[in-house]
């Protein structure tokens, strides 16, 4: 996917409730995302990856499932806490040493206590 | 472990003036890159280089903007004369190496422009 500009997509949960933020991406051939969390003032921080050869990868609290079918993907986040609060992206690496990451539109994510 | 380190972390200058930003990644990665990321947007690459060496510079525009990592280690990014839509927030990235499937990039806390 790509940046689609100031509008980011919202999700305000209440603190201890699952939640779901989503990423569509356009390239068939796409073989691995990365899911990015960015606190504000900060950099984007490493949360989660998944190729394509996987249809749901878990971590600690998070779990990103992919669908290459509908060319979609999610990231769960569950019991979610009030440090869980940034904007989140997905990314595929890309270009000839996959480093060129491509950052798809963000999700801003706020959690109350 | 140190972080990747920026700085200036906040700028302001006028539009026309110039403007330059400091890295200096995690100690040992041979990959550094800057990118740029607007307001309410994902980070967009400028510039990736390995070692002293630039591997994508596509996306950079080449007439106002410049990048060095002369050492290897440490890099500049430069914007001569500054516009008005330069204003934005530039990270600066730093990883292993290159040419595998996964080279984690870790980001450092940016550098806030703001050309008036």
């Amino acid at each position: 996917g790509e940046s689609v500009g100031l509008h980011l997509p919202t999700l305000s949960v209440q603190e201890g409730d699952n939640s779901i933020i989503n990423c569509a991406y356009s390239n068939s051939a796409s073989d691995y995302f990365i899911w990015y969390k960015q606190e504000s003032g900060k950099g984007p921080q490493f949360i989660i990856d998944i190729r394509s050869n996987m249809d749901k990868r878990q971590g600690q609290r998070v779990t990103v499932l992919l669908n290459k079918t509908v060319k979609h993907l999610s990231l769960q986040i569950a019991a979610t806490q009030p440090g869980d609060s940034a904007v989140y992206f997905c990314a595929e690496p890309g270009g000839t040493s996959y480093g060129k990451l491509t950052f798809g539109q963000g999700t801003i994510l706020t959690v109350h206590p | 472990e140190a972080g990747v380190a920026q700085s200036p972390r906040y700028k302001i200058i006028e539009k026309r003036q110039s403007v330059a930003f400091w890295c200096n990644p995690i100690s040992g990665h041979a990959t550094l890159y800057w990118y740029q990321q607007i307001l309410g947007q994902g980070p967009k690459l400028l510039i990736q280089f390995q070692n002293n060496g630039v591997v994508d510079d596509s996306q950079l525009p080449k007439d106002r903007f410049s990048a060095e990592r002369l050492k290897g280690v440490d890099s500049t990014l430069k914007i001569q004369p500054a516009k008005l839509e330069d204003s934005a927030v530039y990270l600066c990235a730093s990883s292993l190496g290159w040419g595998t499937f996964r080279h984690e990039q870790f980001f450092g806390p940016g550098t806030r422009l703001t050309v008036l």
